[in-house]
């Protein structure tokens, strides 16, 4: 498609179930970003994904969370053993990297409720 | 640490009003400032991007400006219209990682 799409739109689980979410970035884009934003407030960085570099996952809140990406394609974040603070959108962006410019994409975003 | 600040966090006009968002940063070593508009259940779309080097950016009717000195970066909104009523979103930083505003809620009045 022509931009970034995410799955499922929407999640509701209960306490301490795993959910994992799914992001496809717009082709070509090398760079991904997986961010949360709780109601109301500005988005919190997770992780970022650049080609083949290792990831920077300085924004992962615990080690319950993490995040894979194939190549420069999919990624997906999981979450184990939610918790009602994790209720949250999870949004996904891409982009390219030129010159020093991110301008990022994003994708409609996955909105969690943990119960 | 950088932190970024938005004021109002809520603001409604009517239609046809020219209008100023606000966005302030703590840090001014940042690489570019990009403002965002998100509309619900839709994510977010890339409004205008101001590199540090540049100090304003127009796009249609809207013009943004940045004065890294003070800190400070602004949305105009000129003639406005009920389709521009969405949350409106500031987000900086020295690399890819953008530190984000809390938003400005926008309402147009018809």
């Amino acid at each position: 498609g022509a931009g970034v799409s995410q799955s499922p739109s929407n999640k509701v689980t209960e306490k301490g179930k795993d959910v994992e979410l799914r992001c496809d970035p717009i082709s070509g884009h090398t760079a991904l970003y997986w961010y949360r934003q709780r109601l109301g407030q500005g988005l919190e960085f997770l992780i970022y994904f650049q080609g083949n570099s290792a990831p920077d996952k300085s924004g992962l809140p615990s080690d319950r969370f993490s995040a894979e990406r194939t190549g420069e394609s999919v990624s997906t974040l999981t979450i184990q053993r939610t918790q009602q603070e994790d209720s949250a959108v999870y949004l996904c962006a891409s982009s390219l990297v030129t010159g020093g410019t991110y301008e990022q994409y994003f994708g409609p975003g996955t909105r969690l409720t943990v119960t | 640490k950088q932190e970024v600040t938005q004021i109002p966090a809520a603001l409604s006009v009517p239609e046809g009003e020219n209008l100023v968002l606000n966005c302030s940063f703590t840090d001014s070593a940042i690489y570019n400032l990009q403002w965002f508009r998100q509309d619900p259940g839709k994510g977010l779309t890339s409004l205008l991007l101001i590199q540090s080097s540049q100090r304003e950016q127009t796009s249609g009717r809207l013009n943004a400006s940045l004065d890294k000195s003070s800190g400070r970066s602004t949305l105009y909104i000129a003639a406005s219209q009920p389709g521009d009523s969405a949350t409106y979103l500031c987000a900086t930083g020295s690399n890819y990682q953008l530190i984000w505003g809390a938003g400005t809620k926008l309402i147009i009045k018809p």
